[in-house]
């Protein structure tokens, strides 16, 4: 199974500030296909996961441009640039590269 | 936007079988995508359970196959999870999520079910 690794755990960012999750992955997550299927998941308090960025950069509908994601192979980030109060919650990175599908497990991110 | 719902018993006895159904409303269940089941055990992370095409195609977690079985009903346009020989550590929040292969990406999710195992 492919193991992922995120850090930090819990990340106390002052609002207005930038914020980045790094996740790492115990092997490649490049298909055969060329695709990376590497996304980012935010999990609000008391709701359930919502997609915010899939195949290491591309934003979901309506997610905000201040998220953005980066990296390829192993390596992995997600930034917010300016943070703001609705985006306190745990976020999780997702492969779908290699069966089975697995998640990070999660940074929550705080407000200071 | 397809909307997803989980429904099914809360409470599981030990041995039993959990089993819980999605509903799958804005869209037809035979549309391109898989249907899958991922859970969360209070205060931890996501695991994912297993998925299900409407041709009937399921891929499992290997941690869980045995146990696991998911199936679709595509006159009522719903899927459904069913785990047997449950215990303690299968007590978890269940979420139904839709994912789309070709993006690689879990798109929309229910609001979840928790189950507890208790005698």
């Amino acid at each position: 199974e492919t193991v992922m690794t995120q850090t930090p755990l819990s990340s106390p960012v002052t609002l207005g500030q930038p914020a980045s999750i790094s996740c790492r992955s115990s092997q490649s997550l490049l298909h055969r296909d060329g695709n990376t299927y590497l996304s980012w998941l935010q999990q609000r308090p008391g709701q359930p996961p919502r997609l915010l960025i899939y195949q290491i950069s591309s934003r979901f509908s309506g997610v905000p441009d201040r998220f953005s994601g980066s990296g390829a192979g192993t390596d992995f980030t997600l930034t917010i640039t300016r943070v703001e109060a609705e985006d306190v919650g745990v976020y999780y990175c997702t492969q779908a590269t290699h069966f089975p599908y697995t998640f990070g497990q999660g940074t929550k991110l705080e407000i200071k | 936007q397809v909307q997803l719902q989980e429904s099914g018993p809360g409470l599981v006895k030990p041995s039993g079988t959990l089993s819980l159904t999605c509903a799958v409303s804005g869209g037809s269940i035979s549309r391109s995508n898989w249907w899958s089941w991922v859970r969360q055990p209070p205060g931890k992370g996501l695991e994912w359970i297993g998925e299900i095409y409407h041709t009937g195609n399921t891929n499992y977690n290997p941690s869980l196959e045995g146990r696991v079985t998911v199936s679709v009903d595509k006159s009522k346009n719903q899927f459904s999870l069913s785990l047997n020989s449950v215990t303690a550590a299968d007590t978890a929040v269940y979420y139904c999520a839709t994912y789309v292969a070709v993006t690689g990406r879990f798109d929309y999710w229910g609001h979840g079910a928790l189950v507890t195992v208790s005698s």
